[in-house]
């Protein structure tokens, strides 16, 4: 299957402050990202689908603005939590959808994102 | 758009007794049916799966079974260990564009 990692793995942040998290896909170039949130003792909660070179399509109640998300190349997806707030504190995950693997998806290791 | 419902949300078994978790869904044109093993901190880990053109998959101690008529499908694990103590998702997909979690079991082995 893909390998897919996250950085940071965990990050704590002033209310008010932006963070980056990246996702990448090491061995797989992948043209299809989802982005997921997960509370604790919560099932995950897909954001929005990161598509290479295209928009990112949110899901419902998801602010894009808040939440942006970049796709730049094939390996690489970006979420941007712009002025965090301790209600984004989350455990953010993203995975690769790979065709090759009939329907299967990889996930990365999280973010554990704890917002002051 | 899909609907899936995960029952039940705790399950605690003795060591070496079977677990069961079900699902159901909503989407008759849902077609793929994996389940997540996730442990605290950790990125979920796909254990089984299961697609819509059969009904039944075993992997060692873990099965899968899908009736596609009821729209349900079952995790089974048997001679539970310690070590399978975590939260189980089940999904469903049609595309793979868009994955619909069930709201997780979280299930405990007692040695």
């Amino acid at each position: 299957g893909a390998v897919v990692s996250q950085h940071p793995s965990w990050v704590i942040c002033k209310s008010g402050t932006s963070v980056k998290i990246e996702c990448r896909s090491l061995d797989f170039q992948a043209t299809t990202m989802f982005w997921y949130r997960q509370f604790p003792k919560q099932s995950l909660m897909l954001m929005a689908t990161s598509n290479e070179g295209s928009k990112a399509t949110y899901e419902q109640g998801v602010e894009k603005d808040k939440f942006l998300i970049n796709h730049a190349s094939l390996t690489l997806s970006t979420l941007t939590v712009t002025s965090a707030h301790p209600e984004d504190s989350s455990f953010y995950i993203c995975s690769v959808y790979t065709l090759a693997e009939y329907n299967e998806q990889f996930f990365g290791p999280g973010t554990r994102l704890t917002v002051l | 758009g899909e609907n899936v419902e995960q029952h039940p949300s705790t399950l605690s078994v003795q060591e070496g007794d079977s677990a069961v978790i079900k699902c159901t869904y909503s989407d008759s044109a849902s077609n793929y049916f994996p389940w997540y093993k996730q442990e605290l901190g950790k990125r979920p880990q796909l254990i089984i799966d299961i697609r819509s053109n059969v009904g039944e998959k075993k992997d060692q101690r873990i099965a899968v079974t899908l009736n596609k008529t009821a729209k349900h499908f079952s995790l089974h694990i048997t001679e539970t260990q310690p070590e399978d103590s975590a939260v189980y998702f089940c999904a469903a997909t049609n595309t793979g564009n868009q994955f619909y979690f069930g709201t997780g079991t979280s299930l405990t082995v007692i040695p």
